[in-house]
């Protein structure tokens, strides 16, 4: 089993619909959790981070992380084409970060 | 977010040679800094961890030899690849932690685009 597991995709969306992007953890030591965006051939972006359990929410993006049941979710609302990318979930375990191997999102128009 | 410049964005060498790439956090310390090497469509792979004044640690089946890092300084950290052949062209990239409590954050430079010919 992966430490950290993403379902690799591609997941397509409707333009305008809600992209859900899931990741589950397998150390339950695990203290912070990073949704990072990547464009093909550049580098990683963070757009989400969140320590506690509940949602967090920024902008059209929300983080909600449940460490009962060892997931972290990512929600893009009203999505739009310049968010097809691929989406990698980070675990920080000790000052080491994790990661999932990434989720392809399309946004078809 | 934090500000971690890399440089050079691309290079092009000759086989036989040595590229450094240098990694800067230019408005934090990065007590920690991670260099990763992406080839195209695949996963980032983690090749080292290093930490300001230490030796970097390196991951199974990265040459330490071949891939020389220096983290001199809390903003500044450097990859040498040596003797490059081919096969070591790929997208490299660097990020950096300022790590003070279990909540840290990692920010990426741009990455490196090295081709060896």
């Amino acid at each position: 089993q992966k430490e950290v597991e993403q379902n690799s995709g591609p997941l397509s969306v409707p333009e305008g619909a809600i992209a859900s992007l899931n990741c589950t953890y397998s150390d339950r030591g695990s203290q912070s959790f990073f949704w990072y965006r990547q464009y093909s051939g550049k580098s990683p972006e963070l757009i989400m981070s969140i320590y506690s359990n509940g949602d967090k929410e920024d902008g059209r993006f929300t983080a909600q992380l449940n460490k009962a049941s060892q997931y972290v979710s990512l929600l893009i609302r009203d999505s739009q084409p310049s968010d097809s990318a691929t989406y990698l979930c980070a675990v920080n375990r000790n000052y080491q970060l994790i990661w999932g191997a990434g989720t392809k999102l399309i946004i078809k128009p | 977010g934090a500000v971690v410049s890399q440089h050079p964005s691309w290079v092009i060498c000759k086989s036989g040679t040595s590229v450094k790439i240098e990694c800067r956090s230019l408005d934090f310390q990065a007590t920690t800094m991670f260099w990763y090497r992406q080839f195209p469509k695949q996963s980032l792979m983690l090749m080292a961890t290093s930490n300001e004044g230490s030796k970097a640690t390196y991951e199974q089946g990265v040459e330490k030899d071949k891939f020389l890092i220096n983290h001199a300084s809390l903003t500044l950290s450097t990859l040498t690849v040596t003797s490059a052949h081919p096969e070591d062209s790929s997208f490299y990239i660097c990020s950096a932690m300022a790590g003070s409590s279990g909540n840290t954050e990692a920010f990426f430079g741009q990455g490196t685009r090295l081709t060896v010919v």
